[in-house]
């Protein structure tokens, strides 16, 4: 069965500081990566995927995240933060099951960017 | 253009109502969605229709019955509202794997209703 840890709840970071927001996932078969941002009351939004290739993924806003298969993560990162940055991000994995495709969410990471 | 538009934003109601939310998406996904997020942000998958099919029932009550007049939209009926229902509820549309098995899974999301039960 798939699972999703965002190990940080919470990450606060000054503005134009680095960030790196955490996912590990576990699946039994071939999985697709997802991270999205909600910015308050709003839907998602999504950032970035992996389906396969490049191992590393650019996305939207200056994010990028690294997939690596032998740690079974799916880091989130940006150089340099901005205060409108501050929002939900969510790590998410999908695969194809019994029960047509399927995606299943972590918990959430809020990221405060303070001036 | 709205992609996945929701209907009501808000919705406020006693317990034992029975109420109904409406989603329609214009991207021509042969797939939607609806996932409910809690008060803590955690967000789980309620039901996925393909092809206006039931393809995901992720133990949701039975008083939660979706129902998908035609590819375009999917709205959820909720009967004999409880206080465990206020949450925001997301709906999503996507499509469905190629048929030459190429994955075009991208989820896009509306804007969400906010339920409230009292």
């Amino acid at each position: 069965a798939q699972s999703v840890t965002q190990l940080d709840s919470q990450v606060p970071v000054f503005e134009e500081a680095p960030v790196e927001l955490r996912c590990n996932y576990s699946s039994s078969v071939s999985v697709y990566l997802f991270w999205y941002v909600q910015y308050p009351n709003q839907g998602l939004q999504l950032l970035l995927k992996y389906l396969s290739g490049s191992t590393l993924v650019k996305g939207i806003n200056g994010f990028e995240a690294e997939f690596n298969k032998s740690q079974t993560s799916f880091h989130l990162r940006k150089p340099s933060v901005h205060i409108s940055d501050t929002a939900e991000y969510f790590c998410a994995v999908s695969d194809w099951g019994t029960g047509g495709f399927k995606t299943i969410f972590g918990a959430g990471t809020r990221l405060f960017v303070k001036a | 253009d709205t992609a996945v538009s929701q209907t009501p934003k808000y919705l406020v109601t006693q317990m034992g109502n029975d109420k109904s939310i409406k989603c329609e998406q214009n991207l021509g996904h042969d797939t939607m969605y609806w996932y409910k997020q809690d008060s803590k942000k955690f967000l789980k998958i309620m039901f996925s229709y393909n092809n206006k099919e039931l393809i995901i029932n992720e133990t949701v009550p039975n008083r939660f019955s979706p129902k998908s007049p035609d590819k375009a939209h999917l709205n959820l009926h909720i009967n004999s509202l409880e206080l465990g229902d206020s949450a925001v509820y997301f709906c999503a549309s996507s499509h469905s794997r190629g048929t030459s098995g190429g994955v075009k899974e991208t989820q896009y999301f509306g804007p969400g209703t906010r339920l409230l039960v009292l």
